[in-house]
């Protein structure tokens, strides 16, 4: 079955820089898109942003435009996403998921099923 | 951006009740891009309803969706107990994608 098992905690002081992984299993990763959200504790979902792992293709929320970098390893079909100028306020649970498109680069903007979550934390 | 508000916040129910979730779209949703996740506590969310009223795979009937245009509805027909949890609507008409604050639906 499809799945998405992303890296561990992490806790980063104000100004560093954060890489989160999520390797999937279970389906062709190069063919479908892989979005990430983030989740602040006791608040809602926002969307980062998503990355094609076929051809890299990156498309980036507004608000972490110059902050977020969204790569992949197709060798071991692994997505990364990597947030730079952290601030208290990144504290958040990060969250991969994949997208439900039909494959080959198809786009259905909904998202399943979703990694386990990685809980980074940022503070001095 | 598209904005999107849930309705009511938090809804308190028995078991067997009927829960009726709103989420308001602060423009048109084409082709009634919409959809509806379920998140329990220290759980990642869980896609329910897609275009607005398609069932995502392995999902209960007794989740119904429903709407169009700025107007849908996430209708859960009767209770049980693991549907208590927070619901989110996202639409992905427009980016960036973009979710609801989440109504959270308790046991009365």
């Amino acid at each position: 079955q499809v799945q998405l098992v992303q890296s561990g905690a992490d806790v980063k002081k104000p100004g560093a820089s954060v890489k989160v992984s999520c390797k999937t299993s279970g389906y062709t990763f190069s063919g479908y898109f892989i979005h990430w959200v983030r989740q602040a504790p006791g608040q809602g979902l926002e969307w980062m942003g998503w990355i094609l792992p076929k051809n890299g293709a990156t498309s980036y929320a507004q608000n972490f435009q110059g902050r977020v970098t969204m790569t992949t390893d197709m060798s071991t079909s692994t997505a990364y996403m990597e947030l730079s100028s952290l601030r208290p306020d990144d504290t958040a649970v990060y969250y991969c998921a994949k997208d439900l498109g039909v494959g080959d680069g198809d786009y259905a903007g909904w998202f399943d099923p979703w990694g386990q979550g990685t809980l980074v934390t940022v503070s001095s | 951006e598209i904005v999107l508000t849930q309705s009511p916040d938090t809804l308190s129910l028995s078991p067997g009740e009927r829960a009726t979730l709103s989420c308001r779209a602060s423009q048109h949703v084409r082709n009634n891009y919409l959809a509806w996740y379920k998140q329990k506590p220290g759980q990642p969310p869980r896609l329910l309803i897609y275009g607005a009223s398609n069932r995502a795979t392995g999902v209960p009937d007794r989740f119904s969706g429903s709407g169009s245009g700025t107007d849908f509805t996430l209708t859960i027909r009767r209770l049980e107990s693991e549907d208590f949890a927070v619901y989110y609507c996202q639409q992905y008409h427009l980016s960036p994608e973009t979710f609801g604050q989440g109504t959270k639906v308790e046991i009365k």
